[in-house]
This record gives C-alpha cells, sequence and structure tokens, in this order.
C-alpha cells in the first residue's frame, strides 16, 4: 500500500514568515512522529503522537512550534515566524504497534 | 528508555560480513531493540528487530546476547549501497505516551570494493 507521504517536498521562505508541512500517515498506523535533520546532522525528536493520547511535545526547539493530528489520520507542523536556524529537512514516521518506523521522504524547508 | 553505545564508525570490505555491535547495558525486560539505517541524502529506513531472541529477515540478522545487554546486527555479505549510518535504538514497543522514539549518533559504515 501507500507509503508516508509529506508535503511540501521544498519550501522556501522568507525569515519571519509562517509554514505549514503536512504528513499523511500510512492508513491504520497509531503512532505518528515528527523528525528534523539539518545538513550533517543526527534525527532530532521533536513530537509524537499516540492514538487519542496527549503528545509528547518535550522535542519541540520553542513556542514557535506547534502540531495537530486531526481524526488521528493527517498531522499538520506548523513554524510561526521562521528563523534561519529552522532550515532543515523534517521527517514524519508512522507505525502500528511495535512495528518499525516507517518513515516519509521528508519536506525540505529553506528559511532565507 | 535505554541507552545505547555504538561506536562512532566501522569499515567492512565488499562481500564481507559486518556486525555491528551495540551497548545497552541499562536494558529494561519489557523493551525491545531496533535497529535502522540512513543512507546518504535519505530517510531513515527500519531493518529489524527483537526482544530476546535471535532474529532474521531478508535485510539482516540480530543477535541479542542472553543478558540482553548488548546485540549485533549482521549484514551477512555487505554491499557498497550498505554504506550508511546504522541506529540502534531500545524502547517499549506498545507505542505509550511519552516513549519517543530518540535516534542517537549511531555507526557510520563505509563499505569499500
Amino acid at each position: 500500500g501507500a507509503g508516508v507521504s509529506q508535503s511540501p517536498s521544498n519550501k522556501v521562505t522568507e525569515k519571519g514568515k509562517d509554514v505549514e508541512l503536512r504528513c499523511d500517515p500510512i492508513s491504520g498506523h497509531t503512532a505518528l512522529y515528527w523528525y528534523r535533520q539539518s545538513l550533517g546532522q543526527g534525527l532530532e525528536f521533536l513530537i509524537y503522537f499516540q492514538g487519542n493520547s496527549a503528545p509528547d511535545k518535550s522535542g519541540l526547539p520553542s513556542d514557535r512550534f506547534s502540531a495537530e493530528r486531526t481524526g488521528g489520520s493527517v498531522s499538520t507542523l506548523t513554524i510561526q515566524r521562521t528563523q534561519q536556524e529552522d532550515s532543515a529537512v523534517y521527517l514524519c514516521a508512522s507505525s502500528h504497534n511495535n512495528a518499525g518506523l516507517k518513515f516519509g521522504p521528508g519536506t525540505r524547508l529553506t528559511v532565507l | 528508555d535505554a541507552k545505547t553505545t555504538q561506536p562512532t564508525s566501522m569499515d567492512c570490505a565488499e562481500g564481507r560480513a559486518a556486525n555491528l555491535p551495540c551497548n545497552h547495558s541499562t536494558i529494561s525486560g519489557n523493551e525491545y531493540v531496533y535497529w535502522y539505517r540512513q543512507i546518504h541524502s535519505q530517510g531513515p529506513q527500519y531493518i529489524i528487530h527483537g526482544l530476546k531472541n535471535n532474529e532474521t529477515n531478508e535485510m539482516a540478522s540480530l543477535i541479542i546476547t542472553e543478558d540482553r545487554k548488548s546485540s549485533t546486527l549482521i549484514l551477512p555479505h555487505a554491499t557498497l549501497r550498505d554504506t550508511a549510518v546504522y541506529y540502534c535504538i531500545v524502547r517499549v514497543p506498545r507505542n505509550q505516551a511519552g516513549t519517543a522514539l530518540i535516534f542517537g549518533k549511531g555507526t557510520t559504515l563505509s563499505v569499500s570494493s
């Protein structure tokens, strides 16, 4: 079946603008994760949704970052007042029970 | 989640077995061992996971010591395309809220001809 999809694949924005990144997880997957990866760096955990439980937001770097998951499916990661240090590849992943995470192709965000 | 320790880098000759170690001495009884890899410019890819029995799939084998304090990922016949960063992670699999999957620095495996 279809994998995890993310949109847009690339986003270029100006400093101070807001951006929204979208993730469509695999149907039926109850867990959804957001990570980001700056150039040459490791994976940085941002936020984790599991079913109807309160999300784990412990990885969000500042209050400019927020995420929602509507209806237990699609998720949107919003970055307000973007800064140049927000430039990175934003990766979404989903999983079901104890299976491994399936990652999407990522959104490459460039803040000018 | 339990912390893992992996070597920073390893080299392997093409066609030989690549054995990637991971130490997880503080692992809890209900935590699984997961392995992922990330090939340059691609997203991470799930490889294999296990609890205490050795596991094998089409990609690799996972050997977990009897005391579960360490494990080894084995790529039986490494190819150039296996060059990647390999991550070992331990966690509870039931996706309880708060048990986020945290990636460490991993091992950079370089396969050469």
